[in-house]
């Protein structure tokens, strides 16, 4: 059981907004460490794609944005695409346990 | 751009041990913190271990630790994972990642390699 808590699963039609939400405690999130969240293709490795709560890097569409409050974050994805289908996974430090903390992950389906 | 190369996984039984490599490229590794962070099969993500710059650092999950041991050469670009008294729960595809620090509090893996699979039979 992560200390990250994640919904299993989202879903959206083509075109839609869906958000995911990463729920912490005041020994992460709440305790002011960044989040950060991954995409994570089928049979593929993970790959960054919002980092510091609201960044993106280099090459990440700008349907994809962070936010961050209080003891949780949410990423959010407008304008779903096929391709978008895959797990997310958010990320953060934990000072209780004293490591580099990953959501349970959520997989995306696209309708 | 960086890349990330694992070698090393296997098939071993339990209570054996394997050593990972990772090979980096089109970076400067001697500055960045590096990562291993694994994945079992159908399961999520979880953080294992990490290394300063000079490998005078070295910080490990409490499931590993004692057990496994993360190091570098910096003159290879390389960076280890020696793992003994392996358990069926350290089944996982292994991955070595490139760890950002300082610009964000806590860090995060920017640069990942594709995986190496480690299957420990009981």
């Amino acid at each position: 059981q992560s200390v990250l808590t994640q919904p299993p699963s989202v879903s959206g039609a083509p075109g839609q907004r869906v958000t995911i939400s990463c729920t912490g405690g005041s020994s992460n999130i709440g305790a002011g460490y960044d989040v950060h969240w991954y995409q994570q293709l089928p049979g593929t490795a993970p790959k960054l794609l919002i980092f510091g709560n609201i960044n993106r890097p280099s090459g990440v569409p700008d349907r994809f944005s962070g936010s961050k409050s209080g003891t949780s974050a949410s990423l959010a994805i407008t304008g779903l695409q096929a391709e978008d289908e895959a797990d997310y996974y958010c990320q953060s430090y934990d000072n209780s346990l004293s490591g580099w903390m990953f959501g349970g992950g959520t997989k995306l389906t696209v309708l | 751009e960086a890349q990330l190369v694992e070698s090393g996984g296997g098939l071993v039984q339990s209570g054996g041990s394997l050593r990972l490599s990772c090979a980096a490229s089109g970076f400067t590794f001697s500055s960045y913190w590096m990562s291993w962070v694994r994945q079992a099969p159908g399961k999520g993500l979880e953080w294992v271990a990490n290394i300063k710059q000079d490998g005078s650092d070295k910080y490990y999950v409490d499931s590993v630790k004692g057990r496994f041991t993360i190091s570098r050469d910096n003159a290879k670009n390389s960076l280890y994972l020696q793992m003994n008294s392996l358990r069926a729960e350290d089944t996982a595809v292994y991955y070595c990642a490139r760890r950002v620090v300082g610009a964000t509090k806590g860090g995060y893996f920017d640069y990942w390699g594709q995986g190496t699979l480690v299957t420990v039979s009981s």
